[in-house]
């Protein structure tokens, strides 16, 4: 099973500031995802992102939201003003490897709180 | 638009007590149907992927089933170990960039599992 690690676990920040979340799996993985699970909630698709490009995103990823694989192991998502409400786990995904070709496989999340 | 709907939403069983959770789902056309397990404050664990009616899968104590519009997650003889919530997920058939059909899934609320000793 493939690991992915995500930091911060935990992220606090102000209403409107900017934030990265990061995520990085330990081998070359092509496809990538966003998910997110507000508290007591469904776990939510963001954004799926195939050889550098997004392929498929959700209603709630706006213009606010970006994601991006700046050096080419690591995946980002930015929300370039943080509100209230995007306060949740944020959970990135991998695909799996060659003998689980469509499995997604999740990190352990970034909590983050909005205040 | 797919739909994922699990029941019941919280189980309580003695140790020991199968049981079995419920997954009905709608979608336009079923690439596969995913259960994973989330614990506290983690990340959903992978179980299952089941792709066409009648198919199962078992592991441990735990078996997975589907038909064409639900899934059943058979828990035989639990553990206190086995407590956790369980996710069912839905992947539509469809194209995404590159030809595949490694779309998103969507999920169910879960159910919370908890075994007593």
């Amino acid at each position: 099973e493939p690991e992915v690690t995500q930091t911060p676990s935990h992220q606090v920040t102000q209403m409107g500031q900017e934030v990265i979340l990061r995520c990085v799996p330990i081998s070359n993985h092509l496809y990538f995802y966003w998910y997110r699970q507000i508290l007591g909630q469904k776990v939510e698709f963001l954004v799926s992102f195939y050889n550098n490009e997004i392929s498929e995103k959700s209603e709630i990823f706006d213009d606010q939201f970006s994601v991006e694989r700046p050096d080419g192991s690591n995946f980002t998502l930015k929300i370039r003003s943080t509100k209230l409400e995007d306060s949740a786990m944020y959970f990135c995904a991998i695909l799996g490897g060659r003998t689980a070709k469509n499995i997604q496989y999740f990190g352990a999340g970034t909590r983050l709180s909005v205040l | 638009e797919d739909q994922v709907t699990q029941s019941p939403e919280a189980l309580r069983l003695q140790e020991g007590e199968s049981s079995s959770l419920n997954c009905s789902y709608t979608v336009s056309g079923l690439r596969g149907l995913f259960w994973y397990r989330q614990d506290p404050g983690k990340g959903p664990e992978f179980l299952f992927t089941l792709y066409s009616a009648g198919e199962e899968k078992e592991k441990e104590r735990l078996k997975a089933t589907l038909t064409k519009k639900e899934s059943f997650l058979h828990i035989t003889a639990p553990k206190p170990e086995d407590s956790a919530t369980y996710l069912c997920a839905v992947q539509a058939v469809g194209l995404w960039a590159g030809g595949t059909s490694y779309g998103k899934l969507t999920f169910g609320q879960g159910t919370i599992l908890t075994v007593h000793p």
